[in-house]
């Protein structure tokens, strides 16, 4: 089993709608959480860590829930320049991070 | 402030040769990744440095090392190059997650290799 799992998608949403991605981790270890964003060809880039708690930055809101091991985000409004990878991404404390593939997002006019 | 930076943008090279690709973390910076992203697929974690020494390595061969400077930039060195090295490798840099594992790491725009 892969230590971090994504559906890869594509999710193909139209502007304006709310979209969610979830990500399930294996390792019950596992200490701090991020979503970075991915556009084509390009570096990650971090989107937002992930707090036990949730946590809000504008239109995006992350979720983990540790005893289910797995972690959410929430998109609303959709934008077109929001299309692109979301890359759920675990540390395990002490070591480097566990990337996700990555779940595609495509929103259209 | 200045990002992470990796040099070369590109690179060039047949099999067999040796390539050498360079980073240079955000200042402050102690910890530098580095990865491995080939067409297709995730980002898998090759090699982490922290203070000098390499803390873990991915499940690569032998033939892919590094090294960390006292400056705490970096470089990665892959030997006896194979078609399937054709990457696009990513540097990435973090405050020292040895005391504290909640660092993001933040990273530069990447080499791409190519295997002729």
């Amino acid at each position: 089993r892969k230590e971090v799992e994504q559906d890869p998608g594509p999710f193909n949403v139209p502007e304006g709608a709310t979209v969610a991605f979830n990500c399930t981790y294996s390792n019950s270890a596992s200490q701090s959480f991020f979503w970075y964003r991915q556009d084509c060809r390009k570096e990650p880039k971090l989107l937002m860590s992930v707090y036990s708690s949730g946590n809000e930055d504008g239109r995006f809101t992350a979720q983990l829930n540790r005893a289910s091991q797995y972690i959410s985000l929430l998109i609303r409004d959709s934008k077109l320049s929001d299309s692109a990878t979301y890359l759920c991404v675990v540390n395990r404390g002490g070591y480097a991070l566990n990337f996700g593939k990555g779940t595609s997002l495509l929103v259209t006019p | 402030e200045a990002g992470v930076t990796q040099s070369p943008t590109h690179l060039i090279k047949t099999r067999g040769q040796q390539a050498t690709l360079r980073c240079s973390p955000i200042s402050g910076h102690t910890s530098v990744y580095w990865y491995q992203q080939a067409l297709g697929l995730g980002l898998q974690f090759l090699l982490w440095y922290d203070e000098g020494e390499e803390r873990n390595r991915g499940n690569f061969p032998p033939r892919f090392s590094g090294r960390q400077f006292p400056n705490y930039s970096s470089e990665l060195n892959v030997n006896a190059l194979e078609l399937e090295d054709s990457a696009l490798y990513l540097c990435a840099s973090s405050s020292s997650i040895l005391q504290n594992s909640n660092q993001p790491q933040h990273f530069g725009d990447g080499t791409r290799l190519s295997i002729l």
